[in-house]
């Protein structure tokens, strides 16, 4: 079975500095992607990046780069030079069978985290 | 991506109701999916939409409750039956395009019930 887990439900940042969100996963499916999406309060998600099993970089997106340790089963989202427009829910989410056809899996998501970025 | 337009995008309903939300998406697409999201907590999908046959609901959710229609592949719809308080939620489609993309979500139904 699929697992997701986000241990911090908050986090604060000042502004522009770095800040670092952990998610790890659990699987057995050697075919995965992880996903990483934000949800401001008005309630949209907004994908931010991802990262397949077999990619042998570490994703990265503007100010987001995802560091992926598969042996520790981990893909936290680094977000620098933080901005007051950060302040949001971050989810991490991991899709199995990741690149093949598309089937349909669902998107597993963890609980979240808070974060708060402070002027 | 997809773009993708979510109807209505909030509403306030009596008990007893029903609402249906509509999604809309710009391309053609294979998959479509319904997210619930209750207060304070992370998001859990109530069934994928595969055009041409019924959805595929996951475990907790039923159709009677949550009656999806997929007349064509690019519109859903996601009706909640004889609302109560419980079903005060973000209701979220999302979409999968070719394999290698992720998913893409529209911007919500916030649903309250009054």
């Amino acid at each position: 079975a699929q697992k997701i887990t986000q241990t911090q439900p908050g986090m604060f940042v000042q502004e522009k500095e770095a800040v670092t969100l952990d998610c790890t996963y659990d699987t057995s499916d050697p075919s995965y992607g992880l996903f990483w999406y934000k949800q401001p309060s008005s309630g949209e998600m907004i994908f931010l990046i991802y990262q397949g099993s077999y990619d042998q970089q570490n994703a990265t997106e503007g100010r987001y780069s995802l560091n992926f340790q598969k042996a520790r089963k981990s893909a936290n989202l680094v977000i620098s030079a933080s901005q007051l427009g950060d302040s949001a829910m971050y989810f991490c989410a991991m899709r199995e069978g990741w690149g093949g056809e598309t089937s349909g899996s669902r998107l597993t998501f963890g609980e979240g985290t808070q974060l708060t970025v402070n002027p | 991506s997809a773009v993708i337009s979510q109807k209505p995008s909030r509403d306030i309903c009596q008990r007893g109701t029903s609402l249906t939300i509509q999604c809309q998406v710009d391309s053609q697409v294979t998959m479509m999916f319904w997210y619930r999201q209750q207060p304070g907590q992370s998001l859990t999908l109530i069934a994928t939409a595969n055009q041409g046959s019924e959805a595929t609901y996951e475990s907790g959710f039923v159709i009677d409750k949550f009656p999806i229609s997929r007349p064509n592949l690019t519109f859903s719809t996601l009706t909640v039956s004889n609302l109560s308080p419980e079903d005060s939620s973000i209701y979220l489609c999302s979409v999968e395009g070719v394999s290698g993309q992720p998913q893409h979500f529209g911007d919500g139904t916030r649903l309250s019930i009054l």
